[in-house]
């Protein structure tokens, strides 16, 4: 079936720093999701791709579709402290129309 | 406007009780999702329904059932409670605009004993 790897598992930053997370899949998606998990939350969507070679920014956040549809990207630029959670990528097919996600990453930031 | 509603939040159950967890979402969606998450593993989908009187499957259905009882509820239900089914439980719903755009619930933990 349908997989996505995601990494890193785990960053431990300091407040300021910018952070990159990705997302790589064995099939293709023609949709790219990235949400983010606030603890004792429901994920929240962050950004939302929907074309091959996308890049969308929201705030401190851009995040890519890979040209060759398997990957994506998230950066987040000059990090706070409000920025730690899980963050998830999820991919939609259009074959299938499920979300699959990815295992996600779990951001840290230190004031 | 309450969007996704999941009751309980928390439950504590002994090996073989069964228990239902209910979901409900204001938002007029056609499609709703159940999904565990555990660690390491993200987010892996149970049981859905594209549309009111359907339900499928997902990757991990087995110890579970569904019932879309109208276009607003969607729920799960467990027969016979194992350990391997501790988890967090998230509903979510999807409308026809927005593709792939999920709002989650808060979630349910679940404890089997």
């Amino acid at each position: 079936g349908q997989q996505l790897n995601q990494s890193p598992q785990s960053m431990f930053i300091q407040e300021g720093e910018d952070v990159s997370m990705n997302c790589t899949s064995s099939s293709i998606f023609n949709t790219w999701l990235w949400y983010k998990q606030d603890p004792g939350e429901g994920p929240v969507l962050l950004i939302a791709l929907y074309k091959a070679g996308e890049l969308t920014s929201n705030g401190r956040l851009t995040a890519q579709f890979g040209i060759t549809r398997k990957d994506s990207f998230l950066n987040i630029s000059a990090s706070i402290p409000s920025d730690v959670g899980i963050y998830f990528c999820a991919g939609s097919s259009s074959n299938t129309g499920k979300l699959i996600f990815g295992q996600g990453t779990t951001l840290q930031v230190k004031p | 406007n309450a969007g996704v509603t999941q009751t309980p939040k928390f439950q504590v159950l002994k090996t073989g009780q069964s228990m239902t967890l209910q979901c409900a979402q204001d938002m007029n969606h056609n499609s709703m999702y159940w999904y565990r998450q555990d660690p390491g593993m993200g987010l892996r989908l149970i049981y859905y329904s594209a549309s009111e009187g359907t339900t499928d499957k997902g990757e991990v259905p087995n110890g579970y059932n569904v019932s879309r009882l109208n276009k607003r509820e969607f729920s799960l239900r467990l027969e016979s409670a194992a350990p391997s089914q501790t988890s967090v439980y998230f509903c979510a719903s999807k409308g026809l605009a927005g593709l792939g755009e999920l709002f989650f619930g808060e979630g349910s933990r679940l404890t089997v004993l």
